[in-house]
């Protein structure tokens, strides 16, 4: 069975930091792009950044509202993925999920089409 | 990169057939084939629907379909039931340049 299991939220206060982790299994870890999305209590979706396969060149794109305060990394050893969250502000209060996308046949769509995800790890910033 | 436009809400009865309208613009909806649709049931992850406009993920009712026309793509969904009572996202590759995907603020389907 596929499975990602986000971890590592809580409150924290502005400007503080927090480290959340994403952790695999049933997938090929080491082939997999994957994304962070967050969603804000009782708002949409919005996508946070993403990190390419290592033999990609572990390449990672972030969003304008976090670029700069937030990194993506990864561990296959540990089949686990990581994100950093440096200078929190308020507004990025949200659950974060991690989530990788829909492979068909010989076409994996890296970058849309998110078929696995995680349950979500909430982040609160409040002071 | 703005949020793409959806309808806040829409409703239709047990047996009916909806529309969910996903608006963007020619850099995004109108520029790529790339558009999804998600279901999310209130506490839960999001479910991928719909891919590449009109491509259903293995397990999805072919009651689901999706379309797109100019910078505007479209969920349709035949014979309501009362599970498919949820939020729906779109979604949109818009390049690297932009930010790589943007989500529509998303559409509530009430099944009345």
């Amino acid at each position: 069975e596929v499975r990602l299991v986000e971890s590592g939220g809580g409150s924290v206060k502005p400007g503080g930091s927090l480290r959340l982790s994403c952790a695999a299994s049933g997938v090929s870890f080491n082939k997999a792009w994957i994304t962070w999305v967050r969603q804000a209590p009782g708002k949409g979706l919005e996508w946070v950044g993403r990190i390419k396969s290592r033999s990609e060149g572990a390449t990672t794109d972030y969003a304008a509202p976090v670029k700069g305060r937030v990194t993506i990394s990864r561990d296959d050893s540990k089949e686990t993925l990581y994100l950093q969250m440096n200078s929190l502000k308020i507004e990025d209060t949200a659950v974060y999920y991690c989530t990788i996308g829909l492979c068909s046949g010989t076409k994996c769509h890296y970058d849309d089409a998110f078929e696995i995800w995680g349950q979500g790890t909430m982040v609160t910033v409040f002071s | 990169q703005s949020a793409l436009t959806q309808p806040a809400s829409v409703s239709g009865s047990p047996g009916q057939s909806i529309t969910i309208s996903c608006t963007g613009t020619s850099s995004d909806v109108g520029h790529y084939n790339y558009l999804s649709w998600y279901q999310q049931h209130p506490g839960k992850a999001p479910k991928l629907m719909i891919y590449e406009v009109n491509n259903r993920p293995s397990g999805v009712p072919d009651r689901f379909s999706g379309s797109k026309s100019g910078n505007t793509a479209s969920l349709t969904i035949s014979g309501l039931q009362a599970d498919d009572e949820a939020d729906y996202y779109c979604s949109s590759y818009t390049g690297i340049i932009t930010g790589l995907v943007v989500f529509g603020g998303g559409t509530k389907l009430t099944v009345l």
